[in-house]
């Protein structure tokens, strides 16, 4: 069964600096999505990405972050300056739009830790 | 209001009881409800979609209301391989295709 694959699994980094996150979706999927978890809150919405141009994005989007679809299969979630606060379990999702509900599934994750 | 509401519980339950799970959302435009399932640091995982007409698959039975913004999940029999922490999602619709997440209930189910 295609799955969605993320790297690394677990990333620390300094405040203030650059993390990229990267997603691998499944491959004929055509939505991908970042949300976010801290730990102990529920799962939140970050932005969604068609067409290569974002299609909405929360208020936690900030000029913070980018997404970018470099090539065919990535897709990747930049924090330019990390804050503390930055610390989250980071899920990437993709969808199928033409089937049913358009369903989004998960990735495993990657772990960001901000010191 | 919250956007997507449920009881945090947790709900300890006997292996083979029967455990119901409710859930209320705000936004009478909602398109879509999912029931997803996630277990401890890991990822969401899609449980099953609630169709209109309410669904079942095999133990599990899912239940919408759009007149009261009511969804639930019943599951029978329950296994100690249900626990985890059930999650209740909205898809108001929208170009963004945006998901929100209730806070999830937390199930563990004991010997």
């Amino acid at each position: 069964e295609p799955e969605v694959t993320q790297t690394p699994s677990h990333q620390v980094t300094q405040m203030g600096q650059e993390v990229i996150l990267r997603c691998v979706p499944i491959s004929n999927h055509l939505y991908f999505y970042w949300y976010r978890q801290i730990l102990g809150q529920k799962v939140e919405f970050l932005v969604s990405f068609y067409n290569n141009e974002i299609s909405e994005k929360s208020e936690i989007f900030d000029d913070q972050f980018s997404v970018e679809r470099p090539d065919g299969s990535n897709f990747t979630l930049k924090i330019r300056s990390t804050k503390l606060e930055d610390s989250a379990m980071y899920f990437c999702a993709s969808s199928l739009p033409g089937q049913k509900f358009n369903t989004q599934y998960f990735g495993p994750g990657t772990r960001l830790t901000v010191l | 209001r919250k956007e997507v509401e449920q009881d945090p519980g947790p709900f300890n339950v006997p292996e083979g009881a029967t455990v119901a799970f409710n859930c209320t959302y705000s936004n009478s435009a909602s398109q879509s409800f999912f029931w997803y399932r996630q277990d401890c640091r890991k990822e969401p995982k899609l449980l099953m979609s609630v169709y209109s007409s309410g669904n079942e698959d095999g133990r599990f039975t899912a239940q919408l209301n759009r007149a009261s913004q009511y969804i639930s999940l019943l599951i029978r029999d329950s296994k100690l391989s249900d626990s985890a922490t059930y999650l209740c999602v909205v898809n108001i619709g929208g170009g963004g295709n945006k998901l929100t997440f209730g806070t999830g209930t937390q199930l563990k189910v004991e010997l």
